[in-house]
């Protein structure tokens, strides 16, 4: 199946600071790529849709200002939490819909994010 | 909106077989998924389901009924790694997918 490269894996940062996480589609283009988040034992939760060239979709009670997603290529997405806060602590996972096979999206590895 | 539930856990012995169920509510339905997801890890895409039926992939079936707003995962040959939370997820309008809060599957000798 197609690749998808989410980095880093693991992150602990200062509490006001920025994070940025990058997720990449190695082998494949991808128009349209997703960003979750998980908190422990609870659903993925979509935060906000990213398509290629254009202004994220995001989900109803996500800040697009403190949540700066920017999908410049078909094969990179990138999720930047500004100031982040210890409440941001959690598991974000990116996926990307292959473009020619759109009922299957791949997932990245996700990215374990630490505000201290 | 939507609203999807599944059990929150299983438990099942090695080489048996286990059925997971979900159910959901939803306008616009686009297809439904299942996902494997192993602590810590991303999910592993299982299976998509649009049309009613059942969908065999080895060890792996889905069904889908969509006039009940139903569909169940059958895990067959259990084997110990398969312990993981499964997760459903109903595909709603264009590329919005939304995920169940998962299945719990523990697989014991």
């Amino acid at each position: 199946g197609a690749v998808v490269s989410q980095h880093p894996s693991r992150v602990i940062c200062k509490s006001g600071t920025s994070v940025k996480i990058e997720c990449r589609s190695l082998d494949f283009q991808a128009t349209t790529m997703f960003w979750y988040r998980q908190f422990p034992k609870q659903s993925l939760m979509l935060m906000a849709t990213s398509n290629e060239g254009s202004k994220a979709t995001y989900e109803q009670g996500v800040e697009k200002d403190k949540f700066l997603i920017n999908h410049a290529s078909l094969t990179l997405s990138t999720l930047t939490v500004t100031s982040a806060h210890p409440e941001d602590s959690s598991f974000y996972i990116c996926s990307a819909l292959y473009r020619e096979k759109n009922t299957e999206a791949f997932f990245g590895q996700g990215t374990r994010l630490t505000v201290v | 909106g939507q609203n999807i539930d599944q059990p929150t856990e299983m438990t099942a012995t090695e080489g048996a077989i286990v059925q997971i169920n979900c159910t959901y509510q939803t306008s616009g339905f686009n297809g439904l998924f299942w996902y494997q997801q192993h602590a810590g890890e991303a999910p592993t895409f299982l299976s998509y389901n649009v049309l009613d039926g059942l969908e065999e992939k080895g060890r792996f079936s889905s069904f889908l009924s969509r006039s009940k707003g139903y569909s169940y995962l059958l895990l067959k040959e259990l084997q110990m790694k398969d312990s993981a939370s499964y997760l459903c997820a109903v595909g709603e309008g264009y590329q919005k997918v939304t995920f169940g809060i998962g299945t719990k599957l523990q697989v014991i000798p």
